[in-house]
């Protein structure tokens, strides 16, 4: 069964218009993050939540909000997307932030902006 | 130059070995990972080794760590078409231990 299940697979979004990823965890772990991966390119991470401690990365575009309503769940919004901003939108988790720990991932949401 | 680098592209013949190498700037992190996407896929961890270890075995997976040259590889022996996939990997830097990624290496088997 999955364990981290993204929503949709597939999202077709005009430029402009407001957009709204999800994400869901069925593990209780406490971290979630949201990565960025661009064709051929490393995925690039956007913010994390430990808990409902919030951790924005210093490149994060301000376009890129998160919220986390609950420990299961986690929103990716993109207020104004861009040409720019289509890409592959990976959610990933983690029981904790440790020198030894695995993320488990998402199959990702791939956006597209028309 | 990024933090982590690899690679982009590997063939190889199966039954052969594959050797996906990467290197890292960043020495800090304990741990280091690698991940597999397969198509349509999410990450997924395949392996990881100990900063203070040079070799670990898994398997049809050695990683191998050369800490003073930063470099670390994943060799497959007897590759499978099934082995297919783009390998990712991560240092987690900055002691902040959230992964930091390569761009990945697509590793191509054929007949």
């Amino acid at each position: 069964d999955a364990m981290v299940i993204q929503n949709p697979r597939y999202q077709v979004t005009q430029f402009g218009k407001p957009v709204t990823l999800s994400c869901s965890q069925t593990l209780n772990h406490n971290v979630m993050y949201w990565y960025q991966q661009k064709s051929s390119q490393a995925p690039k991470l956007l913010f994390h939540y430990y808990d409902k401690d919030f951790n924005n990365e210093a490149d994060t575009p301000d376009n890129f909000q998160s919220r986390r309503p609950n420990t299961s769940f986690c929103f990716l919004d993109i207020r104004s997307p861009g040409l720019g901003d289509a890409a592959m939108y990976l959610c990933a988790t983690s029981v904790h932030r440790g020198p030894n720990t695995e993320a488990f991932f998402g199959q990702g949401t791939r956006l597209t902006v028309v | 130059g990024e933090d982590v680098e690899q690679s982009l592209f590997l063939s190889v013949r199966e039954g052969d070995s594959s050797v996906i190498n990467c290197t890292y700037t960043d020495s800090s992190s304990t741990y280091l990972y690698w991940y597999k996407q397969e198509p349509g896929a999410g990450l997924q961890l395949l392996t990881y080794i100990f900063s203070n270890m040079d070799m670990k075995q898994d398997q049809r997976l050695t990683v191998l760590l050369n800490k003073k040259d930063k470099h670390l590889s994943l060799r497959i022996a007897d590759t499978q078409t099934g082995d297919s996939a783009i390998y990712f990997c991560a240092n987690p830097s900055g002691g902040s231990y959230i992964p930091t990624f390569g761009r990945g290496t697509s590793l191509i088997v054929h007949p």
